[in-house]
C-alpha cells in the first residue's frame, strides 16, 4: 500500500531554534498534504493544508509565521517550527491525500514527529 | 460545527473480551465516517470506514455501522487480543480537507 514517510521521528531542540519536519509520499504523488498537531491524551487538530505549488491554508488560530509550510514538489511537504518554545512541544503528524480518480481518494498518515523544546 | 464524541478511556479488557467503543457525531450534510488506530510509537492508520447510512465498515475483526438515525458509529470487536492495544479515533469528513477527529479512546488488553 501507499506509504508516507515522516522524518525525524523525534527531535529535541533548544528554545529559540528552528526545527524542520519532512513528510514524503514514497510511492505516489500528493498534491495535497495535511499537518496535524496532537497534544498528550488529546485528539489531532488540523493545523494547515499544504498544496503543491501554492501557499498553505492555515486553520484559525495557527500562526503562519510560526509554522512555515513548504510543498515544493508532489512528494514532499515540510513544516518548519520557527523560534521554537517549550509550548510548541507536541506530536506533529502529516498526512498525504492519494487520489486514484475523482471518486477514489484516501488519506495516508506519517508516523509522526515528537518535538520537545527545552 | 461538526464534531465527534467518543467514550472516555482508558478502557482495559481481558483478552478475548468483547469490545465496544461508542462514537457519536454531529454534522451538517452527509459525512463519511472513519475509525483510525494509533499503535504505540506509530502514526495513524485507517482501520475502517463507511460512506453512507447503514454501511458497515469492517477490518481485522472490527466492525462499525453508520447509523444516521442515532448519529452513531460504534466500534465493536467480538474477541480482543493483546495486539489490539492502541488508541482508537473516530472521525468524520465531509471533504478531505476537513477531517474532524474525536478525542481518542485508549484501549489496553491484558493477557
Amino acid at each position: 500500500g501507499a506509504v508516507v514517510s515522516q522524518h525525524p521521528s523525534r527531535v529535541i531542540c533548544k528554545s529559540g531554534t528552528s526545527v524542520k519536519i519532512e513528510c514524503r509520499s514514497l510511492d505516489f504523488q500528493a498534491t495535497t498534504m495535511f499537518w496535524y498537531r496532537q497534544f498528550p491524551k488529546q485528539s489531532l487538530m488540523l493545523m494547515a493544508t499544504s498544496n503543491e505549488g501554492s501557499k498553505a491554508t492555515y486553520e484559525q488560530g495557527v500562526e503562519k509565521d510560526k509554522f512555515l509550510i513548504n510543498h515544493a514538489s508532489l512528494t514532499l511537504s515540510t513544516l518548519t517550527v520557527t523560534s521554537a518554545h517549550p509550548e510548541d512541544s507536541s506530536f506533529y503528524i502529516c498526512s498525504a491525500l492519494h487520489s486514484w480518480d475523482s471518486h477514489n481518494e484516501k488519506l495516508f498518515f506519517g508516523s509522526g514527529t515528537q518535538l520537545s523544546v527545552l | 460545527g461538526d464534531s465527534v464524541t467518543q467514550m472516555e478511556g482508558p478502557v482495559t479488557l481481558s483478552e478475548e473480551a468483547f469490545l465496544t467503543i461508542n462514537c457519536t457525531y454531529t454534522a451538517t450534510g452527509y459525512p463519511s465516517l472513519f475509525w483510525y488506530v494509533q499503535y504505540p510509537g506509530e502514526g495513524l492508520q485507517l482501520l475502517l470506514k463507511a460512506t453512507k447510512a447503514d454501511d458497515k465498515g469492517s477490518n481485522k475483526g472490527f466492525e462499525a455501522t453508520y447509523r444516521k438515525e442515532t448519529t452513531s458509529f460504534h466500534l465493536e470487536k467480538g474477541s480482543v487480543q493483546v495486539s489490539d492495544s492502541a488508541v482508537y479515533f473516530c472521525a468524520l469528513s465531509t471533504s478531505y480537507d476537513k477531517v474532524i477527529f474525536g478525542p481518542g479512546t485508549s484501549l489496553s488488553v491484558i493477557p
